[in-house]
């Protein structure tokens, strides 16, 4: 049974460009939330999909946006990338008890 | 504002000790805490959570603390091993249960020496 998969692994930027980064849950998960991570901090909750709706937002803007497929995966989309959204981000999937995390896509903005 | 931090940015302790790992929330409407293990270049790995209502639960080598009058967690580990070297990160929910936002703190690393 495999666990939350994100797709690409890293991924490396310039300043002003869009990156859209994926994510499978888990098997049997129907909820994908995103989150930041800065290096050397916590994860910042960026939003969640539930029924290919988002379902709850974080303090992020506009630029960030995402999208659930039919079979529960989803998107994330950041526009006019800044230097600051440098971070690993990181995909969490879920159903009814606990979110369970990938390994995450580091991005990095030149 | 929302905020879950940690006493101690890092712990070392000898292999075989118990380690104890603390945490301190804000919102007092959380009903969920959850204690997360996340070693380099990996995404965080769920250990342990606790529903408001307790204030004590056993996993396997761990035990999660909960005191909700001062707002307090803490993550026992016992025997600690080379393998539990990582990064430990509290977080709790909005309120919404345990499958909607988490609220991360700074992270505390634990060093466990040979």
């Amino acid at each position: 049974d495999a666990g939350v998969t994100q797709s690409p692994t890293h991924l490396i930027k310039t300043r002003g460009q869009q990156v859209t980064l994926r994510c499978s849950p888990k098997s049997g998960h129907d909820t994908v939330s995103w989150y930041q991570q800065a290096l050397g901090q916590g994860p910042q909750f960026i939003f969640q999909y539930y029924e290919e709706e988002e379902r709850q937002r974080g303090n992020f803007p506009d630029r960030f946006s995402g999208h659930q497929f039919p079979n529960y995966s989803s998107e994330l989309n950041v526009n006019a990338l800044l230097l600051g959204d440098s971070a690993l981000y990181l995909c969490a999937s879920s159903r009814e008890a606990g979110q369970y995390f990938g390994p995450g896509t580091r991005l990095t903005v030149t | 504002g929302e905020s879950v931090g940690l006493h101690l940015p890092t712990l070392s302790v000898q292999e075989g000790d118990n380690s104890i790992i603390n945490c301190a929330y804000s919102n007092s409407a959380s009903d969920y805490f959850i204690w997360y293990k996340q070693e380099s270049g990996k995404g965080p790995q769920f250990i342990i959570d606790i529903r408001s209502n307790m204030d004590k639960r056993q996993g396997q080598r761990v035990t999660v603390l909960l005191n909700k009058t001062v707002k307090h967690l803490s993550l026992q580990i016992a025997a600690t091993q080379p393998g539990d070297s990582a990064v430990y990160f509290c977080a709790e929910t909005d309120g919404s249960g345990n499958t909607g936002k988490l609220i991360f703190g700074q992270g505390t690393t634990l060093q466990v020496k040979p």
